[in-house]
């Protein structure tokens, strides 16, 4: 596996369900992010990982909750969703947060999310 | 005022013409610059990165980058119909954790 990867790639659940989304990178990156973009609209940052600790937090609902046990893995536990929170869920990584090339965030391919 | 603005578009170029896709940024704090394409229903991948002001090439991409007026611009040579996608500018402090990204521009090259 190279670059970026995310599982799985399709997820449909209803509003009482728990799932996890999972990410890895194989680029030996230090910080890792969750975005989400929904239909028509920017990506919106949900969470940004350096070092493994959570430096960024984007307001998110608590039903969305990030871990990142090591600097190559993380997931975000879904619990009690709405059906407003079906959209595309991007992963990305970077060496680490603090200029120049470093600061390139490379994508993973997204989790698409249906919330019914 | 957005932090990165683009125009949302669509744009349309003929093919075979240069797409010019330009990006304004408020934070003058703002030290690096990413284009990133986005196909329909696919993830961001990176086309360009800038630091410092002027022009960067690479293949049929160029990135024109002008920090005093908070201005980053990408030009397309030779627009192929492969080159349609949705483009994001994005900008970030060299302090800080995340990049702002733009709402991004469609392009559409017309045979």
């Amino acid at each position: 596996e190279t670059g970026v990867t995310q599982t799985p790639r399709h997820l449909v659940m209803g509003m009482t369900n728990k799932k996890s989304l999972k990410c890895e990178q194989h680029l030996g990156h230090n910080a890792m992010y969750w975005y989400k973009q929904s239909a028509k609209k920017p990506l919106e940052l949900m969470f940004v990982y350096s070092l493994e600790e959570r430096v960024e937090n984007n307001s998110v609902p608590s039903r969305f909750s990030p871990e990142c046990p090591n600097s190559s893995h993380l997931f975000l536990h879904l619990h009690t969703l709405q059906p407003e929170d079906s959209a595309l869920y991007l992963c990305a990584s970077s060496q680490a947060p603090g200029g120049g090339a470093g600061d390139t965030q490379y994508f993973g391919p997204g989790t698409r999310l249906t919330v019914l | 005022q957005k932090e990165v603005e683009q125009n949302s578009g669509p744009l349309s170029v003929p093919e075979g013409a240069i797409a010019s896709l330009n990006c304004t940024y408020s934070d003058r704090g703002s030290q690096s610059f990413f284009w990133y394409r986005q196909y329909s229903g696919k993830s961001p991948e990176l086309i360009m990165s800038i630091y410092s002001n002027g022009d960067k090439e690479d293949g049929r991409f160029t990135a024109q980058l002008n920090k005093a007026s908070q201005y980053v611009s990408l030009l397309i040579r030779d627009s192929q119909p492969s080159d349609s996608a949705t483009y994001l500018c994005a900008v970030k402090r060299s302090s800080a954790s995340k990049i702002i990204f733009g709402s991004g521009t469609r392009l559409s090259i017309r045979p």
